[in-house]
């Protein structure tokens, strides 16, 4: 079964740092493309930053600004998501997906979610 | 990064048939095709279908996708309780080289 699972979500002050995680099991993580979409209490879907198969091509978010970056090890099916100068805008339920087969098809599956927070 | 556009709310009875759109441009949805998501409260998304017309494995043939010029169209027919949930369109933007996505329909089905 495929599954994505996330980790690392907390109550974090502004301007604080955290590190996401998301360990993929049930396929080939190396072969695929993958993305953290992040949702805002009771918004819509907001793309984060999105890392190819390889980990050397990224796309990012206007809002990120340096603030954010995402890394990879397919050796451990690990992906990762580091957010400095975090803002009270920044809480969110953080989800890692994956891109399908299909480049540019959509993100399948998503993981459960991990909730940042950042408030004082 | 301007969104896809979504109507923020779609009605339809049980068992009746409901189109919801997602309206983009040429360098988004006119380009790469549009992608559906389903999500329930409390629960992640679930997709629906890719690059227009693809449906993964799993998902009920009620679900139907297309795609006129930049504006794509998710169709769901027989409509069940179940179906109540907020549906978001997603595309890549071959121009911006960034992945966007629509505000959400949120369906109620009466």
């Amino acid at each position: 079964e495929v599954q994505l699972v996330e980790s690392g979500g907390n109550l974090v002050q502004p301007g604080g740092s955290l590190r996401l995680s998301c360990t993929a099991s049930g396929f080939v993580f190396s072969s695929f493309a993958m993305a953290w979409v992040r949702q805002a209490p009771g918004r819509g879907l907001e793309w984060v930053l999105h890392i190819d198969s390889s980990g050397n091509i990224i796309y990012s978010a206007d809002f990120v600004k340096g603030r954010f970056t995402i890394s990879r090890d397919n050796a451990k099916s690990a992906l990762y998501l580091q957010m400095s100068s975090l803002r009270a805008e920044d809480t969110a339920v953080y989800y890692c997906t994956r891109e399908t087969m299909v480049t540019t098809g959509g993100f399948d599956p998503w993981g459960q979610g991990t909730l940042v927070t950042v408030s004082s | 990064q301007a969104g896809l556009t979504q109507p923020p709310s779609v009605s339809k009875d049980l068992r009746q048939t409901a189109t919801l759109t997602c309206t983009g441009n040429n360098n988004n949805v006119g380009d790469q095709g549009a992608s559906w998501l389903q999500q329930h409260q409390g629960r992640p998304p679930k997709l629906l279908s890719y690059r227009d017309n693809n449906r993964p494995s799993g998902i009920s043939e009620r679900f139907s996708a297309s795609r006129s010029g930049h504006t794509a169209s998710l169709t769901i027919s027989g409509l069940q309780p179940e179906d109540e949930a907020d549906y978001y369109c997603s595309a890549w933007d071959s121009s911006l080289g960034v992945w966007v996505f629509g505000g959400g329909t949120k369906l109620t089905v009466l």
